[in-house]
């Protein structure tokens, strides 16, 4: 099946620092991704939508100017996490859909997901 | 605003019995639903699907029922082995796009 890449798997980085986190689509070209961040116990909550070639629609409540989403190419999407404090530590994952299998009643592929720990 | 509820956050379930996750969202609007399966510190994995225009769809020991009227819907699994303990979200969707998940339920099947 379709495989999503997603890096690094675990990072810890001191508050005040940015942290970048990558997500690729290996066999599949991507048009639409998704990062989702998840709390310990809780669900998985949808941040942003990221479209390649253009801005990145953010869920209310998420800091654009804070996590930055750059969706360069059909096959590659990053997220930047900017001046991480403590509590943005959590479980980051994104995902993403074949584009070349339409855009309806298809399930997308997720990555391995981030662990990110601010010091 | 959780849109998609799993009420029962863990599941225990003898070997070989049926296990049966529950899910009810609130947005009429959702139209595609997955179950996903989450080990820890890994990203969730595919289980099953079902659109809104079905009301069951079986995949080999994993089935999903849909109750639109109720706006639930619930992922059977039997018989039930240890290998399934894990936590299991159901996630909505409208036309496919961006997923709204449930909370998750933690299955635990006892051998």
């Amino acid at each position: 099946g379709a495989v999503v890449s997603q890096h690094p798997s675990w990072v810890i980085c001191k508050s005040g620092t940015s942290v970048k986190i990558e997500c690729r689509s290996l066999d599949f070209q991507a048009t639409t991704m998704f990062w989702y961040r998840q709390f310990p116990k809780q669900s998985l909550m949808l941040m942003a939508t990221s479209n390649e070639g253009s801005k990145a629609t953010y869920e209310q409540g998420v800091e654009k100017d804070k996590f930055l989403i750059n969706h360069a190419s059909l096959t590659l999407s990053t997220l930047t996490v900017t001046s991480a404090h403590p509590e943005d530590s959590s479980f980051y994952i994104c995902s993403a859909r074949d584009r070349g299998s339409g855009f309806v009643n298809t399930e997308a592929f997720f990555g391995q997901g981030t662990r990110l720990t601010v010091v | 605003d959780q849109q998609v509820k799993q009420n029962s956050p863990s599941l225990s379930v003898q070997e070989g019995r049926i296990s049966i996750l529950n899910c009810d969202y609130t947005n009429s609007m959702f139209d595609y639903f997955l179950w996903y399966k989450k080990y820890p510190a890994e990203g969730p994995t595919f289980l099953i699907s079902i659109s809104s225009i079905k009301d069951k769809n079986e995949d080999g020991r994993f089935t999903v029922f849909l109750n639109k009227s109720a706006k639930h819907l619930s992922l059977h699994i039997v018989p039930s082995q240890p290998g399934d303990s894990a936590v299991y979200f159901c996630a909505a969707s409208i036309t496919g796009n961006q997923f709204y998940f449930g909370t998750g339920t933690s299955l635990t099947v006892i051998p």
